[in-house]
């Protein structure tokens, strides 16, 4: 089966810039999307088609994915960013969800 | 304003079944593929099935195939759940969310761009 692996956490200092990856065979090959999940909320897409934004998405976030690996990376990281995010591609008629990432905003 | 609304969540005791529903406002609901994906406590998002348009496609994961049965009423805007033999590993938030207008294996790009509020399934005794 196709799997999504992301790292369990990652931490940012207010104004620095955070990466959170995304690896899964031959990733690169296929589109990835990203999306965050505050706590008590729905999942929100930020990315999709591995570096397009949804129209209200701030430009702050952005996406590439070349090889086995998809970054979504988070500029000028403010402390409203900290949520759980989650990676995604599509595998036959599958679809797949990385383990998510908390970004935590020290 | 694009808007889709959960609804049919609660306690159900193992074995048992649920229907949820999903009502879908603000956009033409008969042009998207439709989609569940949930949430277990703890853990993170999982896809749970997928329907094209006039629902000649379905998807479903592993985890749910042979139990879960994915549906929709195009004259009412409506997307289905039904849950049969539903297990202590069902337990979670459950989602509707839209996909693409669009899906082909070869392209695979497949996207969830609005999501309801979810909708709280417990299987307990």
């Amino acid at each position: 089966s196709f799997d999504l692996t992301q790292p369990p956490s990652v931490s940012v200092s207010p104004g620095q810039t955070a990466s959170i990856t995304c690896s899964g065979d031959k990733l690169g090959n296929k589109y990835a999307c990203w999306y965050l999940q505050k706590p008590g909320q729905s999942p929100v897409l930020l990315i999709y088609q591995d570096k397009k934004r949804p129209s209200g998405i701030p430009e702050r976030f952005s996406g590439s994915n070349s090889g086995n690996t998809a970054t979504l990376t988070i500029s000028g990281t403010q402390a409203m960013d900290e949520a759980d995010y989650f990676c995604q591609a599509c595998d036959s008629s599958s679809v797949v969800f990385g383990g998510g990432t908390k970004l935590t905003v020290l | 304003e694009v808007q889709v609304v959960d609804s049919g969540g609660g306690l159900v005791q193992p074995g048992g079944s649920l229907r949820l529903s999903c009502a879908a406002s603000g956009f033409t609901f008969s042009g998207y593929w439709m989609s569940w994906v949930r949430r277990a406590p703890g853990k993170g998002l999982e896809w749970v099935a997928n329907i094209n348009q006039d629902e000649g496609e379905k998807y479903y994961a592993d985890s749910v195939k042979g139990r879960f049965t994915i549906s929709r009423d195009n004259a009412k805007n409506s997307l289905y759940l039904s849950m049969n033999s539903l297990r202590a590993d069902d337990t979670g938030v459950y989602f509707c969310a839209r996909g693409p207008t669009y899906y082909d294996i070869l392209t695979a790009s497949y996207y969830f761009d609005s999501w309801g509020q979810g909708t709280l399934v417990t299987v307990s005794s």
